[in-house]
């Protein structure tokens, strides 16, 4: 079957960095996503990598190895805002997007 | 402000009701999909429409029945639904309804109970 495994919750202080890690067992990989989902709100497109390796965008970075079938999210300089769930997402053979149930992430100051 | 408005956000019913979920999105997508969200749980695809037609239907009981009259349009009809049916339900839309790099964006959602 397939599977998309991320921790359920991590907690992190402001001002921190934190590293939500997303392992996946596909039937074929054609692109990893993660989102950010704000308690109540929709989930909000962060990052796509389809090939290995860092990709940076502001305080977030995310970073992807497809022959160990792992990514992870990065977050820098956190802030109080960034307490939220994020999803990990991999879209497999079929361009099927198989979904993590999200990791909840819980900010303290 | 993600370009996909859904309406009601809130819902509860009871289960001989019959009520409908709405969504619209203004992004000139031509994919539409409707998801559910359970705590803890991944999100479950339910239906997915490209272009108006029902591509995917990801063996969703009956007593849910989605509608898509243009691509920028999307309903899902609920009657006769269980408490188990009590979640969260996101509208998403896409530029294509397959291919790589298909980014999906997501409704704030419509938060449904049953009762």
């Amino acid at each position: 079957g397939q599977n998309i495994d991320q921790p359920t919750e991590m907690t992190a202080t402001e001002g921190a960095i934190v590293q939500i890690n997303c392992t996946y067992q596909t039937s074929g990989f054609n692109g990893l996503f993660w989102y950010q989902q704000h308690a109540g709100e929709a989930p909000t497109f962060l990052s796509y990598n389809v090939l290995d390796g860092l990709e940076e965008k502001g305080r977030f970075s995310s970073f992807l190895s497809r022959s160990k079938g792992y990514s992870y999210l990065l977050l820098k300089e956190l802030q109080m805002k960034d307490s939220a769930s994020y999803l990990c997402a991999v879209m497999d053979s079929n361009y099927q997007l198989i979904w993590g149930a999200g990791t909840k992430l819980i900010i303290k100051p | 402000e993600t370009g996909v408005t859904q309406t009601p956000r809130h819902l509860v019913m009871g289960m001989t009701n019959k009520k409908s979920l709405k969504c619209e999105q203004h992004l000139g997508h031509n994919a539409m999909y409707w998801y559910k969200q359970s705590a803890k749980k991944p999100l479950e695809l339910m239906f997915v429409y490209s272009l108006e037609e029902r591509v995917e239907n990801n063996s969703v009981p009956s007593r849910f029945s989605p509608e898509c009259p243009n691509s920028s349009h999307l309903f899902l009809h609920l009657h006769t639904l269980q408490p188990e049916d009590s979640a969260l339900y996101l509208c998403a839309s896409s530029q294509r309804a397959g291919g790589g790099g298909n980014t999906i964006y997501f409704g704030e959602g419509s938060w449904l109970t049953v009762v």
